[in-house]
């Protein structure tokens, strides 16, 4: 799976859109992007994910550039319950064969939502 | 519905004693996963199951791990003459062939 880069760190004032950042230059053609969220003390939690569309739901915004090197996770008004690390993951979205499709995290962005 | 669910939630154990960590998937999720979480560091893959049989268990860090899925459904870790190393919090994800993962709380295991 590709390998992605994220800042290890940024905050964000409540109310406010966080713009989660991620670079993944040498994404295949097949592979996603997909970002978690791991908030204190619990297991990570999926958020998005997307091949080349911009893609939303009702927790975030997923833009993916055009060349898909890079792609943005929007939190449109951040809460402090926001408050998280966040993974930025490409992978294939089909196990091969019979082969597991395991996520692979990185260090991830610890993301803080001030009042 | 019923998320996944872990036991215990936190385990102290001496150095060299034997440890298990119960993992119960979504009802109807073929395929489990554990990872092992460092302190401050993202989840590292151990081991993968598609139903009962252990399809990648490349992650394992060596014999002293092992996972057993007898009947598809819960599953169990278990670690063999534990070392201090072995600290960390060890998460557990179930999906459907080709879903998302959805994952456990996690059980902290502390070897003293």
């Amino acid at each position: 799976d590709a390998k992605t880069t994220q800042p290890p760190s940024m905050d964000c004032a409540e109310g406010r859109a966080a713009n989660l950042p991620c670079n993944h230059s040498t994404i295949s053609g097949n592979e996603y992007v997909y970002w978690y969220r791991q908030i204190h003390s619990q297991g990570p939690q999926y958020i998005i994910h997307g091949l080349k569309n911009n893609e939303t739901n009702e927790m975030a915004s997923l833009i993916i550039t055009e060349d898909r090197k890079s792609s943005t996770l929007i939190l449109p008004h951040a809460t402090l319950r926001d408050t998280a690390v966040y993974y930025c993951i490409v992978r294939v979205a089909l196990p091969i064969n019979n082969a597991g499709n395991m996520l692979t995290f990185g260090g991830g962005t610890r993301l803080m939502v001030k009042p | 519905g019923a998320g996944v669910s872990q036991t215990p939630s936190n385990k102290v154990t001496e150095k060299g004693k034997y440890v298990e960590l119960r993992c119960d998937p979504i009802s109807g999720h073929t395929a489990l996963y554990w990872y092992r979480q460092s302190l401050g560091q993202g989840p590292e893959f151990l081991i993968y199951f598609q139903g009962t049989g252990a399809a990648d268990d490349s992650g394992l860090p060596n014999d002293r791990f092992f996972a057993v899925r007898p009947e598809g459904s819960v599953s169990t870790l278990k670690i063999q003459r534990t070392e201090r190393g072995d600290s960390a919090v060890y998460l557990c994800a179930s999906s459907s062939y080709s879903g998302e993962q959805f994952f456990g709380p996690g059980t902290r295991l502390t070897v003293l």
